[in-house]
């Protein structure tokens, strides 16, 4: 059985600091990677997508994936109270009809 | 780009009643959408996987005839919970994947939230 694996937390960051989430997965096949945020009561919104090995930076995300340590992160520099949410780690493997497998969440606190 | 909408935002509904739930892609046409259910304090767990003209994908222990879902076109999913019960009251979401530019990648709708009495 596919497994996508995060710690629930809650991930308590002062505000300014950089925030760390991690992810492992269990199916070597994945081959795209995703990171989605959501608020309390709300749907989940796409913060950023990988494919290769390396990092992706975008604004004050970086994502990171090492496919051979089965591990995607997530850091949130100059951490913001509007950043207190869920972040979820979603990974795809094509040959499974392209659905998304999740982790649980990681819940993260900003604190002002 | 890459709107999806769902319609209605939150129905509340009587025992034995059946609910439709709408999910539209408002700027690019979904190759696929995939209905999603979550409970409270939980993660989100894949209901079936929909393919415009063709018959849904349901996961394991999701029942098709409770659920009917229908994917008329290539901007319109339908999910209809069919004689629903206190324990069908969750939070349902749906998402669509695009043509060409947003492949790969699933858009979600703001999500429904229903609650039977």
């Amino acid at each position: 059985q596919k497994e996508v694996e995060q710690n629930s937390g809650p991930l308590s960051v002062p505000e300014g600091a950089i925030a760390s989430l991690n992810c492992t997965y269990s199916d070597r096949g994945s081959q795209s990677f995703f990171w989605y945020r959501q608020y309390s009561g709300k749907s989940p919104e796409l913060i950023m997508s990988i494919y290769s090995n390396g990092d992706k930076e975008d604004g004050r995300f970086t994502a990171q994936l090492n496919k051979a340590s089965q591990y995607v992160s997530l850091l949130i520099r100059d951490s913001q109270p509007s950043d207190s949410a869920t972040y979820l780690c979603a990974v795809r493997d094509k040959a499974a009809g392209n659905k998304l497998t999740f982790g649980g969440g990681t819940r993260v606190l900003v604190k002002p | 780009g890459a709107v999806v909408s769902q319609h209605p935002s939150r129905v509340i509904c009587k025992s034995g009643t059946s609910v439709k739930i709408e999910c539209r892609s408002l700027d690019f046409q979904a190759t696929t959408m995939f209905w999603y259910r979550q409970f409270p304090k939980q993660s989100l767990m894949l209901m079936a996987t929909s393919n415009e003209g063709s018959k849904a994908t349901y996961e394991q222990g999701v029942e098709k005839d409770k659920f009917l879902i229908n994917h008329a076109s290539l901007t319109l999913s339908t999910l209809t919970v069919t004689s629903a019960h206190p324990e069908d009251s969750s939070f349902y979401i749906c998402s669509a994947e695009g043509v060409a530019g947003q492949e790969d990648t699933q858009y979600f709708g703001p999500g429904t939230r229903l609650t039977v009495l």
